[in-house]
């Protein structure tokens, strides 16, 4: 069982409003990504922080943003929220180092937009 | 382009048949491929990955650089292997491509 946890697990939100999802890493490890599925596709990589430094990001509009805290966990933030935003969000830990890194993912937060 | 491909959406097999899950991939360079599952009501969790050459529940999986493909094996399907899978590659950095995965189902 991995540590990975996210909040919260499902929510609605209003079409413009602004939603903030949480992720708390898996002990001892230094990277947290986001994933984007919408229903019926495979995750899309959203972005990438390490040690509090956005180190990556895919193909969204700014209006996805990110924090990663001191502590490891993070947030992602989606501001003026569109319909096509209703997904499911994973959170993903890791640790960038020697020996390779595996990619533990959280169970998710639903995400619909009405 | 950076892609990975899985063309099959859904894959049905009777039991103690043999399996293979089709994916190939499209990427300048060489990148580090993954097998990810997702059993019904469970989080997304590693299979297997192709640099450690192991078998996990029965599966494998080889790189085969020159066809660009990275199918997934089992010689004898198991009811409980009835799950969604992933291929994925990834490049620099630890950012994940996902294919957009197939439905395995095992019946008895």
């Amino acid at each position: 069982e991995t540590g990975v946890t996210q909040s919260p697990t499902h929510l609605i939100k209003t079409r413009g409003q602004q939603v903030t999802l949480r992720c708390s890493s898996q002990s001892g490890h230094n990277t947290v990504s986001w994933y984007q599925q919408a229903l019926g596709q495979g995750p899309q990589f959203i972005f990438q922080y390490y040690r509090e430094e956005e180190n990556g990001r895919g193909n969204f509009p700014p209006r996805f943003s990110g924090l990663q805290f001191p502590n490891y966990s993070s947030e992602l933030n989606v501001n003026a929220l569109e319909l096509d935003d209703s997904a499911l969000y994973l959170c993903a830990s890791s640790f960038q180092g020697l020996g390779g890194n595996t990619i533990y993912f959280g169970e998710g937060s639903w995400l619909t937009v009405v | 382009a950076q892609r990975v491909t899985q063309p099959e959406k859904l894959l049905s097999v009777f039991k103690g048949a043999p399996v293979e899950l089709k994916c190939n991939y499209s990427y300048s360079g060489s990148p580090e491929l993954f097998w990810y599952v997702q059993y019904s009501r469970q989080r997304l969790q590693l299979l297997l990955r192709h640099i450690s050459r192991e078998s996990i529940k029965g599966f494998t999986a080889d790189l085969n650089k020159g066809e660009t493909s990275f199918h997934l094996k089992k010689p004898f399907a198991q009811e409980e292997d009835s799950a969604m899978y992933y291929c994925a590659l990834s490049g620099t950095g630890t950012a994940l491509i996902f294919g957009k995965g197939t439905t395995l189902s095992v019946s008895s």
